[in-house]
């Protein structure tokens, strides 16, 4: 069944540390990938998305994802994480061959020490 | 453009009971996608409505429902509450569709099953 994988359940950094946060997806064909970030007490929103085109894609507030085919893989990754980037991020993948319906992570929740 | 609305934000109830949550896509929207979101399961998708066609279905059981109106507005109902039914359920609109376009989130109604 095809299915999506975020490893890191639970990440704990200071700030200015470097984020990379794994989303892993089993499935040969067809993509399409979101990444999406739930602030505390906010609605889920999108943080980048990627169709086709260039896989190295970047989203707002300095966030950026890499595609890379060959390992079913769909990083997310900021330079520099600040205080306020705390919160829980969720990948997403839409499956092609089928009806295209989103298939979410389990969530990463991000907290960012001062 | 106001946002994705839902109704009510908050909601107790107890096993047997049923409850029907509301949800207001943004203005154009004709995609209306409902989620359950529970901190063992992550987001699960529920259904999409479009043009008050159900399009899409998850594996949820019947006693899960939903109905779109002609404003696009749609309702989500729940028969016969069980414990495991407590979650947040999200709703989610778009122009076109779960499988076609971005996704804007409403907010969420918390569900407390007693």
């Amino acid at each position: 069944a095809q299915s999506v994988s975020q490893h890191n359940h639970h990440v704990i950094l200071s700030e200015a540390a470097s984020l990379e946060l794994g989303c892993n997806y089993s499935y040969g064909g067809t993509v399409n990938l979101f990444w999406y970030v739930q602030y505390p007490g906010q609605h889920l929103q999108l943080l980048l998305k990627y169709f086709s085109g260039d896989p190295l894609v970047k989203g707002i507030k300095g966030f950026e994802a890499e595609f890379i085919k060959s390992k079913f893989s769909f990083n997310l990754r900021k330079p520099s994480v600040q205080w306020s980037d705390t919160a829980e991020y969720f990948c997403a993948v839409r499956f092609g061959g089928g009806s295209y319906i989103p298939t979410f992570g389990r969530g990463t929740s991000l907290i960012v020490h001062p | 453009k106001a946002g994705v609305t839902q109704t009510p934000r908050y909601l107790i109830k107890t096993r047997g009971q049923q409850v029907t949550l509301s949800c207001s896509p943004i203005s154009g929207h004709r995609s209306v996608s409902w989620y359950q979101q529970t901190p063992g399961q992550g987001l699960q998708f529920l259904f999409e409505y479009f043009s008050e066609t159900q399009r899409n279905k998850g594996n949820f059981p019947g006693r899960f429902s939903g109905r779109q109106f002609s404003n696009s507005r749609s309702e989500m109902n729940v028969s016969t509450l069980e414990l495991g039914d407590s979650a947040l359920y999200l709703c989610a609109s778009s122009e076109q569709g779960v499988g076609t376009d971005t996704q804007y989130f409403g907010p969420g109604t918390r569900l407390t099953v007693l």
